[in-house]
């Protein structure tokens, strides 16, 4: 199956800073790779996708880059703000013809810091 | 337009008891996805459901976990005869159309603490 390997696991950055978190896949069959914001005791909240047929999606300050080749797909935040702090996921869609269940990473604490 | 509903938001369980979690996707979503997260960990996929159907359960337990999407009614994800480890946070997420690529919006999630 589909296994999806995230870093770093912790980052601080200072607030305005860029942020960067990479993921890795496994299976090349996947398609679909969102990102999710997850506060401490609240839902997982999408905050972007991208989708296999382009390598680039951007969204004010938060850009998410693929490389289908490679495998792996990144998350860029810039001029971070203390809000941005959170437990970020990224995910994969390893589509079997049954359904598309996510596969996610095991997640990024960020903290930005004044 | 609601968003994904989950309840109860909380849940306590004595060893042996029964959890029964419930789910109602948003308004227009036919596919539901229920996942668990233990504590400090990611998400890990258990079921996908559409009405009256079990699409993939391949993360779901073998024994003692079981889902259902009634034709009317929200999901059910039940838990018999809960233990320990069963304690987490389950979320269910719902999309919208069939295919490969749809965007899941998550519910509030439920945490079950198990004494």
């Amino acid at each position: 199956g589909e296994n999806v390997e995230q870093h770093p696991s912790t980052l601080s950055v200072q607030e305005g800073d860029s942020a960067v978190i990479k993921c890795t896949y496994s299976d090349s069959a996947s398609n679909y790779f969102p990102w999710y914001k997850q506060e401490l005791g609240k839902r997982p909240q999408l905050i972007i996708d991208i989708r296999s047929n382009v390598g680039e999606k951007k969204d004010q300050r938060i850009a998410v880059t693929l490389n289908k080749t490679a495998k792996h797909f990144s998350l860029h935040i810039t001029e971070t703000q203390p809000e941005d702090s959170a437990v970020y996921f990224c995910a994969a869609n390893p589509f079997t013809g049954g359904g598309n269940k996510l596969t996610f990473g095991t997640g990024t604490q960020l903290k930005v810091e004044l | 337009n609601a968003g994904v509903m989950q309840n109860p938001r909380h849940l306590v369980r004595r060893r042996g008891q029964e959890a029964r979690l419930r789910c109602s996707p948003m308004k227009g979503h036919s596919h539901v996805y229920w996942y668990r997260q233990l504590p400090e960990e990611g998400l890990k996929f258990m079921v996908y459901l559409q009405k009256e159907n079990i699409i993939d359960e391949s993360g779901m337990p073998k024994e003692r976990f079981s889902a259902e999407f009634p034709k009317e009614g929200p999901s059910i994800l039940r838990i018999q005869q809960v233990v320990r480890g069963d304690s987490a946070a389950y979320f269910c997420a719902s999309s919208g159309t069939s295919g490969t690529t749809d965007t899941q919006y998550f519910g509030p999630g439920t945490r079950l603490t198990v004494l």
